[in-house]
C-alpha cells in the first residue's frame, strides 16, 4: 500500500464549481505539500502545511494531523485550474526533508 | 534568477548508451534532488544531495550515478541505458531552512 494516497484519481468539473481533492497518508509526518503540475509538465509548490489551514487566492489547503488527512479546495474553478495536483509528505524523524509523493489527481475544468 | 534549469529537454537513447542529465540552480540551495516520474505513478526519488560533496541514494538509485562538486550543479549519469529508464526526470532544490522545493522543467528520456 502506498504511504500517500490521493482521491479521486481523475476529476472533471464545470467552470465555477467548488472542487475538493483528498490526500491520506499512513506515516508520521513533519509537513505536507500540495503541488501543481501544469499540462506542459512544470511542477510548482502551492502550499506547505504542518497544521491547520492555509489560503492563497481561490485555493485552500487544510490538514488534520490526528486523522492523517489533508484536503485541497478550489473555489470558483476555472479552466486554467486544469492540471495534476500532487500531495507529498515529509516523513518525521530525521528524513532529511525528503518528499514521498502521491500519484496525483488530474483535474479538468470545462468552460 | 533562472531558478532550476535542466538540459536537455528531450533525448532518445539506444539501449546501452550513456548520458548525463544536467541540473543547475542559482538560488544557493544546499539540498538538491533527482526524481523520475513514470505514467500513472508518483514521483520517485533517485538520488539527493545535502551539500557539495555529499550525496545519498533515494528510493530508486539502481542504474544511476550522481556527483555534487559545486553547490550549483547536480548532474545525473546513466551509464548503460535500459528501456526501464524511459521516464521524465525532474531536478529540484531547496534551501536549508525552507522546505519548499523548486523544480526544474524536466527532461523527457526515451530509451529504445
Amino acid at each position: 500500500k502506498n504511504e500517500v494516497e490521493q482521491s479521486p484519481q481523475n476529476l472533471t468539473a464545470q467552470e465555477g464549481e467548488f472542487i475538493t481533492i483528498n490526500c491520506s497518508y499512513s506515516v508520521g509526518i513533519s509537513a505536507l505539500h500540495w503541488l501543481q503540475q501544469h499540462p506542459g509538465g512544470g511542477i510548482v509548490s502551492l502550499f506547505m502545511l504542518s497544521s491547520g489551514k492555509k489560503k492563497h487566492g481561490r485555493l485552500i489547503a487544510t490538514i488534520n494531523i490526528q486523522e492523517k488527512h489533508s484536503s485541497l479546495h478550489i473555489t470558483a474553478s476555472h479552466p486554467r485550474d486544469s492540471a495534476v495536483y500532487i500531495c507529498a509528505v515529509v516523513k518525521g524523524g530525521g528524513s532529511q526533508g525528503n518528499l514521498i509523493f502521491g500519484k496525483g489527481t488530474k483535474l479538468s475544468v470545462k468552460p | 534568477n533562472a531558478g532550476v534549469t535542466q538540459t536537455p529537454k528531450f533525448r532518445i537513447l539506444k539501449i546501452g548508451q550513456s548520458m548525463t542529465l544536467q541540473c543547475t540552480q542559482d538560488m544557493n540551495h544546499n539540498y538538491m534532488y533527482w526524481y523520475r516520474q513514470d505514467p500513472g505513478m508518483g514521483l520517485k526519488l533517485i538520488y539527493y544531495s545535502v551539500g557539495a560533496g555529499i550525496t545519498d541514494k533515494g528510493e530508486v538509485p539502481n542504474g544511476y550515478n550522481v556527483s555534487r562538486s559545486t553547490t550549483e550543479d547536480f548532474p545525473l549519469r546513466l551509464e548503460l541505458a535500459a528501456p526501464s529508464q524511459t521516464s521524465v526526470y525532474f531536478c529540484a532544490s531547496r534551501g536549508g531552512n525552507v522546505e519548499t522545493q523548486y523544480f526544474g522543467p524536466g527532461t523527457r528520456l526515451l530509451v529504445l
